[in-house]
């Protein structure tokens, strides 16, 4: 296992497209979160899934975002009709269940431009 | 909820000199973890040290210890020996005990320079 990858790494799409990223998790690890993260900022949580179930969703996530997470492997997050306001790096991150051992190991991010 | 405040937007040590990045954390819960994370350009953030809100002693790894102030919800992280692969983004991070499903909280993030 090579850690977390996301793909694709880079993305420009014209305003009002739709934009498909995924976001493959450490094999054994049942959370993943999806993060985004904008210029001089820190990365700022979105969603949290434990394996196929979506529990947690931020309120920066609009009706325009969705993510799934089916067999609870592999996750993908969609942004609708995107606005230049969604240029940002999406980071996605997977961690155990453990108590003793929450860090949580992210991938390299999808950079997303909206032209 | 969870706030974290990073006061340092940039930071400049010299090689193989002490620096020391700040950060103060506000949370209403009992049981918590810190963390500090790096970020360097262009590359995957990784941890680089944790600490139980629970547990005195303060956490080290190698170069890179912090100093826990519980009281005065303050986790600084000291980089000893300072080298030039440490140049990079250090965000400080929370994260409550409710299961992990609030994600971490992080800060704006300080920029370490390393001078030659």
């Amino acid at each position: 296992d090579t850690g977390v990858s996301q793909d694709p790494r880079h993305k420009i799409t014209k305003r009002g497209q739709n934009v498909t990223f995924r976001c493959d998790p450490i094999s054994e690890h049942n959370r993943l979160y999806w993060y985004r993260q904008t210029l001089g900022q820190g990365p700022e949580f979105l969603t949290y899934f434990q394996n196929e179930a979506q529990l947690e969703k931020s309120r920066l996530l609009s009706d325009r975002f969705s993510a799934e997470r089916p067999k609870g492997s592999f996750s993908t997050l969609e942004i609708q009709r995107t606005e230049q306001g969604d240029s940002a790096m999406y980071l996605c991150a997977s961690s155990s269940e453990d108590r003793l051992n929450t860090e949580a190991f992210f991938g390299q991010g999808t950079r997303l431009t909206v032209v | 909820a969870q706030t974290v405040t990073q006061s340092q937007p940039e930071m400049s040590v010299q090689e193989a000199e002490t620096v020391t990045l700040s950060c103060t954390y506000d949370t209403s819960e009992s049981d918590y973890y810190l963390f500090w994370y790096k970020q360097p350009p262009s590359r995957q953030m990784i941890l680089v040290i944790r600490q139980e809100a629970y547990k005195q002693q303060n956490a080290t790894e190698n170069r890179f210890s912090v100093n826990f102030q519980k009281a005065a919800k303050s986790f600084s992280l000291k980089i000893s020996d300072s080298q030039l692969g440490d140049a990079a983004m250090y965000f400080c991070a929370s994260l409550g005990s409710g299961g992990g499903a609030d994600g971490l909280t992080f800060g704006k993030g300080t920029h370490l320079i390393i001078q030659p």
